[in-house]
């Protein structure tokens, strides 16, 4: 079945050092996104990649990077954690749409997220 | 930023009766979607309303808009011990240029069925 996965499902990290999360898809979408969820919290995102595109938002600090070598897969790198960095994150894809009449929205896909704890 | 608020924060209900959750945002919307997440989950896209429809309907949920209030519902008929989640509604804005959509999510409904 076509999904998105996120390995490992729990990390745990030491304050200061870096720590990479993977997400993977065979969905075959265009756009990926990665957003972070503290406990009893909304998810909000971080960044997203359409195609090769990186955007990011305004307010995600300079502490989270992304890459995304292939359409298949893409990383969140946490270069120097934080306690206020443990959450949930959570990986999504959406297939390409969205024009300024809007007609092509559609859903996005969630992987079953990475639980990171800063020790 | 936050786009908008549900409410109820927290619903608990018996098993058989029916669930509802508000949903309100601030600004334009190109659409609004519900989702749903398990504890410790991922979240699951239950249903898509567009800025020009009123209602829709999937199953045992029902999803209105109302864009002149800026509020969406969700109804959930006929609850089950498995509809035990959070819910939240996430809004989309028009889009200036063509791209991927952005999600602004509520803070969430944790709903409880109880057997």
């Amino acid at each position: 079945d076509a999904m998105v996965i996120q390995n490992p499902r729990y990390q745990v990290t030491q304050f200061g050092k870096p720590v990479t999360l993977s997400c993977s898809q065979t969905l075959n979408h265009n756009v990926m996104y990665w957003y972070q969820q503290k406990s009893s919290q909304a998810p909000k995102l971080l960044f997203h990649y359409y195609d090769k595109d990186f955007n990011n938002e305004a307010d995600t600090p300079d502490n989270f990077q992304s890459r995304r070598p292939n359409t298949s897969f893409c990383f969140l790198d946490i270069r120097s954690p934080g306690l206020g960095d443990a959450a949930m994150y959570l990986c999504a894809t959406s297939a390409r749409g969205g024009s300024p009449s809007g007609k092509a929205y559609n859903e996005q896909f969630f992987g079953p997220g990475t639980r990171l704890t800063v020790l | 930023s936050q786009q908008g608020e549900e409410d109820p924060q927290a619903l608990s209900i018996q098993e058989g009766e029916n669930a509802t959750m508000n949903c309100s945002y601030k600004t334009s919307i190109n659409n609004l979607q519900w989702y749903r997440q398990n504890s410790g989950r991922g979240l699951v896209h239950l249903i898509l309303i567009r800025s020009n429809e009123r209602e829709k309907h999937s199953g045992r949920l029902r999803v209105t808009l109302d864009t002149s209030k800026k509020s969406s519902s969700l109804l959930i008929t006929a609850s089950r011990a498995a509809d035990t989640a959070s819910y939240f509604c996430a809004t989309v804005r028009n889009p200036r240029i063509q791209g991927a959509q952005k999600l602004v999510f509520g803070q969430g409904t944790r709903l409880t069925i109880n057997p």
